[in-house]
């Protein structure tokens, strides 16, 4: 079975630039989360999509940040513009949902993100 | 709101030694509660999972013990060997699929 895939790995950019991220999750994994981990902090939820939908993006700064997920598979994160803040690993996951209940999560590589 | 604090911060032990790392949650009612280990530059690698009715879960020298009464959970790592090397982080589940993590402990184990 295919884990999380995320691209790019790394990506550096002047403050101000916008970036996007792109994720690709487990096959037939309904939940789609992505994270922000700051260096040596543990991950914080952006948001989370559940299909096409999302589920709770009360975290996710949208004054510069989005996301999408249209066709309830793949997710494209975007920062615009960056901020020297925002420097940091930005992690995705999915999970399975059965019934009313969400599974374990599993976790991509991650794109580490260095804004100057 | 749930926190989550995870102490030390950071732990050198010599290989062989037993170790146990702590993690602690400010509120009682969760769903269930993880253990994910990170190697430097990657992702998170899920290793024990404990449901809220549960007391404990094993894997291999791994053992996660949770007491949700009083807001703990703690890692045992037997026999500590140098690619155990890692952060461990813990996370909480407390309400719909949210997970809220630690800060994480960076483990050194010296050959």
């Amino acid at each position: 079975e295919a884990g999380v895939a995320q691209s790019p790995r790394y990506k550096i950019i002047e403050k101000r630039q916008s970036v996007a991220f792109w994720c690709n999750p487990i096959s037939g994994h309904a939940t789609l989360y992505w994270y922000q981990q700051i260096l040596g902090q543990g991950p914080k939820l952006l948001i989370q999509f559940q299909n096409n939908g999302v589920v709770d993006d009360s975290q996710l700064p949208k004054d510069r940040f989005s996301a999408e997920r249209l066709k309830g598979v793949d997710s494209t994160l975007k920062i615009q513009p960056a901020k020297l803040e925002d420097s940091a690993v930005y992690l995705c996951a999915s999970s399975s949902f059965v019934g009313s209940s969400y599974n374990e999560q599993f976790f991509g590589p991650g794109t580490r993100l260095t804004v100057l | 709101k749930q926190e989550v604090t995870q102490i030390p911060a950071a732990l050198s032990v010599p290989e062989g030694e037993n170790l146990v790392l702590n993690c602690s949650f400010t509120d009682s009612a969760i769903y269930n509660l993880q253990w994910f280990r990170q190697d430097p530059g990657k992702g998170l690698t899920s290793l024990l999972l404990i449901q809220s009715s549960q007391r404990e879960q094993t894997s291999g020298r791994l053992n996660a013990s949770l007491d949700k009464s009083s807001g703990r959970s703690t890692l045992y790592i037997a026999a500590s060997q140098p690619g155990d090397s890692a952060t461990y982080l813990c996370a909480v589940r407390s309400s719909g699929s949210r997970l809220t993590f630690g800060e994480g402990t960076q483990l050194t184990v010296n050959p």
